[in-house]
């Protein structure tokens, strides 16, 4: 089946720094991908839709601002997560459409100080 | 996409049948039924979808009713490697359509 790897696993940062994530689809390229949040003990919420060569549309209460995605490519998603705060940490997923299913990458675990 | 409606946990005993069910009683004709699972700290794997017809592949049977208001997934021989949450999902198939999480059922395989 198709491949979405999501780049780091885990990363750990300071209150008040940005992270970037990265998502690939690794075998087949993807218009469209998606970027999940999910708390612990709850269910994935779907955060974005990124859409390469445009821009970006987001769900209600997620802030664009906050949460910069980037499609920069047939097979890359980035998310950065600016002036990162404790609330933010979560674990973040990415998922690419492909054949009516949706691929889901491994999950990255953000961890703010 | 339509809501679905699951039993927040199961329990199955390894070896056996882990049956699961879902109510999708507003699903409009044009959506499918799609599983997925998530074992702790993976991102989402997919199962097995349909339409209509009753669906067999390596890893589950999907059941749909006549009246496609509801669905069972089978886990024919649960490992204790299938604990994991399982979401039913109902949306249109294909194109760049997003992917909709409800709560979904946690199921326990016991030794």
């Amino acid at each position: 089946g198709a491949v979405v790897s999501q780049h780091p696993s885990r990363v750990i940062c300071k209150s008040g720094t940005s992270v970037k994530i990265e998502c690939r689809s690794l075998d087949f390229q993807a218009t469209t991908m998606f970027w999940y949040r999910q708390f612990p003990k709850q269910s994935l919420m779907l955060m974005a839709t990124s859409n390469e060569g445009s821009k970006a549309t987001y769900e209600q209460g997620v802030e664009k601002d906050k949460f910069l995605i980037n499609h920069a490519s047939l097979t890359l998603s980035t998310l950065t997560v600016t002036s990162a705060h404790p609330e933010d940490s979560s674990f973040y997923i990415c998922s690419a459409p492909l054949g009516g299913r949706q691929f889901f990458g491994p999950g990255t675990r953000l961890t703010v100080l | 996409d339509a809501k679905t409606t699951q039993p927040p946990s199961m329990d199955c005993a390894e070896g056996r049948a882990a049956n699961l069910p879902c109510n999708h009683s507003t699903i409009s004709g044009n959506e499918y039924v799609y599983w997925y699972r998530q074992i702790h700290s993976q991102g989402p794997q997919y199962i097995i979808h349909g339409l209509k017809n009753n669906e067999t592949n390596e890893m589950a049977s999907l059941i749909i009713t006549e009246d496609r208001k509801s669905s069972t997934l089978i886990l024919p021989h649960a490992t204790l490697r299938d604990t994991a949450v399982y979401y039913c999902i109902v949306r249109v198939y294909g194109g760049n359509n997003d992917m909709r999480f409800g709560a979904g059922t946690r199921l326990t395989v016991k030794p």
